[in-house]
């Protein structure tokens, strides 16, 4: 199976500044299609997660554009570009390769 | 709109079945994945697997024998069934619908629709 690992698992940041939060999973997330198969998905507090970036890059409907993936490989990284006091939340990357399908532990995304 | 809604008991005896019903509203179940997630309190999500609407399933492997997903079109539900459940098997359970996204000549599927999820303590 395939083990998705978070770094950090917390982070505080100051609104306006930005963010970044690493995703490493434990083989390349590279399909035949050339693609690499990860989503980023967010937890706010009291709620479902909702998905935030699918495929890697692409910006589900309705994500601002504050929001970016990136990564190939085994290495991955969602970007805030200013962060906002509603962003508050756990954020959670999840390989689409294999099944079973994993998550990575969260990281929990606070405003100091 | 796509609505999910888990419905089930609260509270479940160890060593019996957790049976949870996911209803879905404004839309159809045919010609989709769905899945259920879960959540032990205060920790991260397990994916538990998922059902195609025709009644193809995948399971988590760390399940093992102990899970059975089904799905009733004429009902726009889909069901969890997890057997001998213990205390390790207490979280929310949250059903969600995979959305398709086209590549040249494959398909990539991502958790679009969530439920609220619902919460299934296991105890005596």
């Amino acid at each position: 199976d395939i083990v998705m690992t978070q770094s950090p698992l917390s982070l505080p940041v100051t609104p306006g500044e930005p963010a970044s939060i690493s995703c490493r999973s434990s083989q390349s997330l590279l399909h035949r299609s050339g693609y690499h198969f990860l989503d980023w998905y967010v937890q706010k507090p009291g709620q479902s997660p909702k998905v935030l970036i699918y495929l890697t890059s692409n910006r589900a409907s309705g994500v601002p554009d504050r929001f970016s993936g990136s990564g190939s490989g085994t290495d991955f990284t969602l970007r805030i570009s200013r962060v906002e006091a509603g962003d508050v939340g756990v954020y959670y990357c999840m390989q689409a390769l294999q099944t079973p399908r994993a998550f990575g532990q969260g990281t929990k995304l606070e405003i100091k | 709109q796509v609505q999910l809604q888990e419905s089930g008991p609260g509270l479940v005896k160890p060593s019996e079945t957790l049976s949870l019903t996911c209803t879905v509203s404004g839309g159809s179940i045919s010609n989709y994945y769905w899945s259920w997630i879960r959540q032990p309190p205060g920790k991260g999500l397990e994916f538990l697997g998922y059902i195609y609407s025709s009644g193809i399933t995948n399971y988590n492997p760390s399940l093992r024998s102990r899970v059975t997903m089904s799905a009733d079109t004429s009902k726009s539900q889909f069901s969890l069934n997890l057997k001998y459940v213990t205390a390790a098997d207490t979280a929310v359970y949250f059903c969600a619908r995979f959305t398709e996204h086209q590549l040249k000549s494959d398909s990539y599927y991502y958790l679009e629709v969530w439920g609220k999820g619902t919460s299934v303590t296991v105890s005596s």
